[in-house]
């Protein structure tokens, strides 16, 4: 089965340092990898994604990259902010076997990323 | 947009009684999913509706649980009887169209069953 696994937290960084959360998977057929982002008191947000290998996702200074041979996805910044503070997921989906949509998503267990100013 | 709303933010109830949580999706969107979250579990898709026909409840806990979607702009999941290990944040999600590609969320119903 589908399965992602990532990084515990909590992550703590000062404000400008570089951020790096690991990520990897493992599934069946062609997944699309993404990145959530949830603020405190908030539902999930879409951050990034990529939908084949060597894509790369990129949005609000993060991006990650689709790596196929060591199904990885980990999401990097370079100069983290207070305001990125939140939780991530790291999560894909993929056609079942028999062709059919994409509707599941596959969630890691999320990491919690404090940055001090 | 108002986004996906969801209701109420929070529920405290005595175990055994029924709770409803309510969902509206972002208008125009017609696939729509109720996650749960846990500290233990993470995030599960318990079921997913497309045009207002469920398509896969398989992730639903037993039947305690049921979930309707009367028409496109509003959706409930239903706990009756609750118990004490249904304490969790329950997320309502759509979509407008039948992957997950965009997805947005509400922002949750924090249930306490004491």
């Amino acid at each position: 089965g589908n399965s992602v696994t990532q990084m515990e937290g909590p992550v703590t960084l000062s404000e400008e340092a570089f951020l790096t959360i690991n990520c990897t998977y493992t599934a069946t057929g062609y997944p699309s990898l993404f990145w959530y982002v949830q603020y405190p008191g908030e539902g999930l947000q879409l951050l990034l994604k990529a939908t084949k290998a060597d894509d790369k996702g990129s949005n609000k200074g993060f991006e990650a990259t689709y790596r196929k041979e060591t199904t990885s996805f980990h999401l990097e910044k370079g100069s983290v902010q207070v305001s990125d503070s939140a939780v991530y997921f790291c999560a894909l989906s993929a056609l079942s076997s028999s062709g059919g949509s994409n509707y599941k998503l596959t969630f890691g267990k999320g990491t919690l990323l404090t940055v001090n100013p | 947009d108002a986004g996906v709303i969801q209701s109420p933010r929070h529920e405290v109830t005595e175990m055994g009684q029924e709770v409803t949580l309510r969902c509206k999706p972002i208008s125009g969107h017609n696939s729509l999913f109720w996650y749960r979250q846990t500290m233990m579990r993470g995030l599960e898709l318990l079921i997913y509706f497309n045009n207002n026909v469920p398509i896969d409840d398989s992730g639903m806990p037993e039947d305690r649980f049921s979930a309707k979607m009367p028409n496109a702009s509003f959706s409930t999941l239903k706990i009756q009887p609750s118990e004490p290990r249904d304490s969790a944040v329950y997320f309502c999600a759509s979509s407008s169209q039948q992957g997950v590609e965009k997805l947005f969320f509400g922002s949750g119903t924090q249930l306490s069953v004491l």
